[in-house]
């Protein structure tokens, strides 16, 4: 069973400073995705990451999937307090069976970005 | 281009009814998909349509249907409510093939009293 972990979970940083949020998930799959959530909101697509290697960057954000070793990381570089948010990061099922748009979430990771 | 519109955005039932939620992929966008976001459970898959068919299902209760109509269209269906499902519902329309990005839509707060 495809399991997504995400830390940590409440992330407190000062404005400039960087930090970078974990994603851990327990089985293969050949894609993964970090969305934004702000309060009350729907969820927002950051980037989407297909292949072992693959780096992205918008802004002061840096997405990074390692497949070998199952795990996606979001670094925040400088950090403003408009980064303040919830950040999720979703692994793909691998239904091998047929073709599937099923998304396990992790737990998400409360970033408050303080002045 | 339009983004994905969900109806109603509120929603308060009290316990035993049933509620239809609605979700309008982006145009040319063929797969939709539900989820339920809850503070305790976090976001979970419900199921996924493409072309009308359902592709996959999460581990919900028989009470928890959907279908998609031939525009791509989405509706979820809940009969006989509990508290517990009380919830954000979600909907997130893509092309179809899995590597595609995924869209959500502003969501339907459901609350059963």
């Amino acid at each position: 069973e495809l399991k997504v972990e995400q830390n940590p979970l409440f992330l407190s940083m000062q404005e400039g400073k960087n930090y970078t949020i974990y994603c851990n998930y327990s089985t293969t799959s050949d894609r993964l995705y970090w969305y934004r959530q702000d309060p009350g909101k729907s969820l927002e697509s950051l980037f989407v990451l297909l292949s072992n290697g693959a780096v992205k960057q918008e802004g002061r954000l840096m997405a990074s999937l390692d497949t070998k070793a199952r795990l996606s990381t979001l670094h925040i570089t400088a950090a403003v307090h408009d980064l303040s948010a919830t950040y999720f990061c979703a692994v793909g099922f691998m239904n091998y069976g047929g073709a599937t748009n099923k998304l396990i979430f992790g737990t998400g990771t409360l970033l408050a970005v303080q002045p | 281009k339009a983004g994905v519109t969900q109806t109603p955005r509120y929603l308060i039932k009290t316990r035993g009814q049933q509620v239809t939620l609605s979700c309008s992929p982006i145009s040319g966008h063929r797969s939709v998909s539900w989820y339920q976001q809850t503070p305790g459970q976090g976001l979970q898959f419900l199921f996924e349509y493409f072309s009308e068919t359902q592709r996959n299902k999460g581990n919900f209760p028989g009470r928890f249907s959907g279908r998609q109509f031939s525009n791509s269209r989405s509706e979820m269906n809940v009969s006989t409510l509990e508290l517990g499902d009380s919830a954000l519902y979600l909907c997130a329309s893509s092309l179809g093939d899995r590597y595609n990005e995924q869209f959500f839509g502003p969501g339907t707060r459901l609350t059963v009293l």
